[in-house]
């Protein structure tokens, strides 16, 4: 099972918005609604951001938010903000009952 | 409050075995499926392996990442709350740290703090 794609990384300034975007296959994010988030800080676990497409977890904010054409699901974050930096990972589940992340973003607020 | 412990990582020289242990609390922790996931130093999230919430010995209750498959063996022990990954054959690939994950609805909704294993002589 391949990764899937994701921009190595990405900046914005604060107060613009960004976007990831996360390319897989007709078995992965193509196939399922179940493609999610996850934002890591250095040295931290990582936390979900965005589930099931388009969906946030009580206590994230309305600034994350998560979309899908295709076999490419996106993540906007609006109105970025310096606390945002981190490194941003796509997950999706698979027609072989896996999962598979993406490579990876490194986002940088300037 | 939800809470995954992990333990057990350390140094292991190439060919050895590991077990891998991660206590749950916070949650009743047979209700959930559960995974191992690992990141190499400086690399991205690799999924490993998941284990269904009851942990039978049926053939699909257990599935693994190609990458693993026959080195490695996860389970569980409801009765404890703890579930566990026993790593055999190990190689210098192996080295990353090693999360403990709660899914929920096919996502990972809860991470633990992770376990470092550094396969090396």
């Amino acid at each position: 099972q391949s990764a899937l794609t994701q921009p190595a990384s990405v900046s914005g300034s604060p107060g613009q918005s960004i976007t990831i975007s996360c390319t897989g296959t007709s078995s992965d994010v193509g196939r399922y609604n179940y493609v999610s988030w996850y934002q890591q800080e250095p040295g931290k676990a990582p936390k979900l951001m965005i589930f099931d497409v388009s969906e946030r977890p009580s206590g994230v904010s309305n600034r994350f938010s998560g979309s899908k054409s295709g076999n490419t699901a996106s993540l906007t974050i609006s109105g970025l903000q310096a606390e945002d930096e981190a490194d941003y990972y796509c997950a999706s589940y698979t027609t072989s009952s896996t999962w598979v992340f993406g490579g990876g973003t490194k986002l940088t607020v300037l | 409050e939800v809470q995954l412990v992990e333990s057990g990582g350390r140094l292991v020289q190439p060919g050895g075995s590991l077990r891998l242990s991660c206590a749950a609390s916070g949650f009743t922790f047979s209700d959930y499926w559960m995974h191992w996931v690992r990141q190499a130093p400086g690399k991205g999230l690799v999924w490993v392996s998941r284990i269904f919430s009851d942990g039978g010995s049926d053939a699909g209750s257990t599935i693994y990442a190609d990458s693993v498959k026959g080195r490695v063996t996860i389970s569980r022990d409801n009765a404890r709350n703890i579930l566990f990954l026993q790593l055999n054959s190990l190689r210098a690939e192996d080295t990353a740290v090693y999360y403990c994950v709660r899914s929920r609805n096919l996502n990972f909704d809860h991470w633990g703090q992770g376990t470092l294993v550094t396969v090396s002589s």
